[in-house]
């Protein structure tokens, strides 16, 4: 079975741009959760996913924003990109929405100039 | 929000060494795991343990919920234990928020 997938793995967008990260979860995994991870930092939660609802949100700003479709694949916008906005962005699928085990993709490292 | 504070930040071992990494936690949890990140970023589970004791090769991890703390056991280390080990809780929320430590660092040398 294919793990979590995340596309593109790297990219680099310019200041002000927008950018759109892609995540497939584990076949059978209804939720969906993205996390950004800055150097020398664990994962920061920004949103949970299920059944294409939002059920959870992180301490971060409105520019970031996410929807899950019907297939359970997901997608993180993020809107005016600041250069603090570089980091490694990961998506978790596990079956539930709580108490159930988080599996990681690979990760989409995003550096803005 | 929960506190998870992860000790040593840094170990470094000769290859066949054990070692212990630690885990506390500032409130009760309903799902603590254990994660490698290897040089690509890549999360690895090694394990999923709000409470007990499991064990997986040479990795043994013993969560005890009730003191808030968690223990990963590495032995006979090798080069490719090598990487960044993560601890992160899940608080009961209604849904799935993980929230990690800041990592212990393990460079283990031939």
């Amino acid at each position: 079975d294919a793990g979590v997938t995340q596309s593109p793995t790297h990219l680099i967008k310019t200041r002000g741009q927008h950018v759109t990260l892609r995540c497939s979860p584990i076949s059978g995994h209804k939720s969906v959760s993205w996390y950004q991870q800055v150097l020398g930092q664990g994962p920061q939660f920004i949103f949970q996913y299920y059944e294409k609802e939002e059920r959870g949100r992180g301490n971060f700003p409105d520019r970031f924003s996410a929807r899950q479709f019907p297939n359970y694949s997901s997608e993180l916008n993020v809107n005016a990109l600041l250069l603090g906005d570089s980091a490694l962005y990961l998506c978790a699928s596990s079956l539930e929405t709580e108490n159930t085990e988080a599996f990681f993709g690979q990760g989409t490292r995003l550096t803005v100039v | 929000g929960i506190q998870v504070e992860q000790s040593p930040p840094d170990l470094i071992l000769q290859e066949g060494a054990n070692s212990t990494l630690r885990c506390n936690f500032s409130d009760s949890v309903n799902n603590l795991q254990w994660f490698h990140q290897n040089p690509w970023g890549q999360l690895i589970n090694l394990f999923y343990i709000p409470s007990g004791t499991k064990q997986n090769g040479r990795l043994s991890a013993t969560t005890v919920a009730t003191e808030r703390y968690s223990l990963l056991y590495i032995s006979s280390s090798q080069t490719t234990d090598s990487g960044v080990y993560f601890c992160a809780v899940e608080r009961p929320s209604g849904y799935s928020t993980l929230t990690f430590g800041k990592g212990t660092m393990l460079l283990v040398s031939p």
